[in-house]
């Protein structure tokens, strides 16, 4: 069946360093992939989304990119800050305008350290 | 719009009992999920619903059952509660045709099987 690997599991870093989070997918249709953000006890929000048809996608301090021939997506986030820590989750779906479900990956818990 | 509500918030359950999970909607968004949490694990997916009438199994189906009676409504019931499904719980729903790309998801409930 589809499958989402993430890794790593957890990630620390200094206030102001660089993290990336990496997510490889099995399902080769899968065509829209989000990044969800989950604080402790709450629920998951959405934070940056990128589909099939393009390779980059960038938000202020974070960025999504796209490898479909590796079947590979990465999560980039830029200068930092203590209030990035969080639980990070990325997914894929194939047909997502028609409802196709997300598949996630198992979670990156990040901390960053003042 | 209170967007999507889940009652109850926390519940115990003795082996062996029943209950319904509560999920309702307000955004008109024809598609609605269940997930489950477990640490370390990443959401799973339990059922997810296209539209009023129609439902289908997701990754981790065993042990629930699910109806759509309604756009809005989208209750999860338990049969027979065993101690593997005490896990948080959450709905949400979506609908790319709104242009709404992300999952709106609901606070959660979490359940203790004892």
């Amino acid at each position: 069946g589809e499958n989402v690997e993430q890794h790593p599991s957890t990630l620390s870093v200094q206030e102001g360093d660089s993290a990336v989070i990496k997510c490889t997918y099995s399902d080769s249709a899968s065509n829209y992939f989000p990044w969800y953000k989950q604080e402790l006890g709450k629920r998951p929000q959405l934070i940056i989304d990128i589909r099939s048809n393009v390779g980059e996608k960038k938000d202020q301090r974070i960025a999504v990119t796209l490898n479909k021939t590796a079947k590979h997506f990465s999560l980039h986030i830029t200068e930092t800050q203590p209030e990035d820590s969080a639980v990070y989750f990325c997914a894929a779906s194939r047909n997502y305008n028609q409802g196709g479900k997300l598949i996630f990956g198992q979670g990156t818990e990040l901390s960053v350290k003042p | 719009n209170a967007g999507v509500t889940q009652t109850p918030k926390f519940r115990i359950l003795k082996i062996g009992q029943s209950m319904t999970l509560q999920c309702t909607q307000d955004m008109n968004h024809n598609y609605m999920y269940w997930y489950r949490q477990d640490p370390g694990m990443g959401l799973k997916l339990i059922y997810y619903s296209v539209g009023a009438g129609i439902t289908d199994k997701g990754e981790v189906p065993n042990g629930y059952n699910v109806s759509r009676s309604t756009t809005e409504d989208f209750p999860l019931r338990l049969e027979l509660a065993a101690p593997s499904q005490t896990s948080v719980y959450f709905c949400a729903s979506s609908d790319p045709g709104q242009g709404n790309y992300g999952y709106t998801f609901g606070s959660g409930t979490r359940l203790t099987v004892v």
